[in-house]
């Protein structure tokens, strides 16, 4: 069973400030490294699936990196909105195709 | 677009009853899972199937059994319902898995969760 840490727990942040967070996870036996929004009361859904050593990805004002040597990704929101509130999952992918998800961070941005 | 669809979506059982959680995808991908939620705990895979017709132990499997009755459907099911076993309970699915050998690393999709409460 991997270990996945996702810091901080949680998170409040005014309307207009730019984030981050971290997802740390074992590097070894590394497959992949998946990000999931999840809203209340909502399903969770794929932001980001990052293989690569070194890749970035984005999606609009959010952005991903991906370290597979030492075992971690971060998370980026530029410009939070009220609408990015919700709980940031990350999910190391053995090459089983099978996920262990963080617990996540819990973004609340207030107006 | 219905995605991925989870009956039902809230159910209270006694100890003791049984009950089969359905989920159905219209995606045609191969892979399905089975995760429980529970507060302070990320989502913990319970069961998965890689293809029609195969089925594995996840993290949590006791308790609980499966079925792959076709490729669209995942059932779950509980035997004897525990307290233990109040949860959230998601479907998902994957294009991975069956011959895709082609497709890596693609995303799972979520149905919306059923909210079980065993007393």
């Amino acid at each position: 069973i991997l270990n996945v840490e996702q810091s901080p727990q949680s998170l409040h942040v005014q309307e207009g400030d730019s984030t981050n967070f971290t997802c740390s996870f074992p590097s070894s036996n590394f497959y992949a490294l998946h990000w999931y929004r999840w809203e209340t009361a909502k399903s969770p859904e794929a932001l980001f699936v990052m293989t690569l050593n070194g890749d970035e990805k984005k999606k609009g004002r959010i952005s991903a990196t991906l370290n597979t040597k030492e075992g971690y990704s971060y998370l980026y929101i530029k410009g939070s909105q009220p609408e990015d509130s919700a709980t940031y999952l990350c999910a190391p992918e053995k090459n089983t195709d099978k996920l262990i998800f963080g617990t996540g961070t819990r973004l609340q941005v207030f107006p | 677009n219905a995605g991925v669809t989870q009956t039902p979506k809230f159910q209270v059982l006694k100890t003791g009853q049984s009950m089969t959680l359905q989920c159905a995808q219209d995606m045609n991908h191969n892979s399905m899972y089975w995760y429980r939620q529970d507060p302070g705990m990320g989502l913990r895979l319970i069961y998965y199937s890689a293809s029609e017709g195969t089925t594995d132990k996840g993290e949590v499997p006791n308790g609980y059994n499966v079925s792959r009755l076709n490729k669209r459907e995942f059932s779950l099911r509980l035997e004897s319902a525990a307290p233990s076993q109040t949860s959230v309970y998601f479907c998902a699915s994957s294009v991975m898995g069956g011959d895709s050998f082609f497709y890596s690393n693609q995303p799972q999709h979520f149905g919306d969760g059923t909210r079980l409460s065993i007393l």
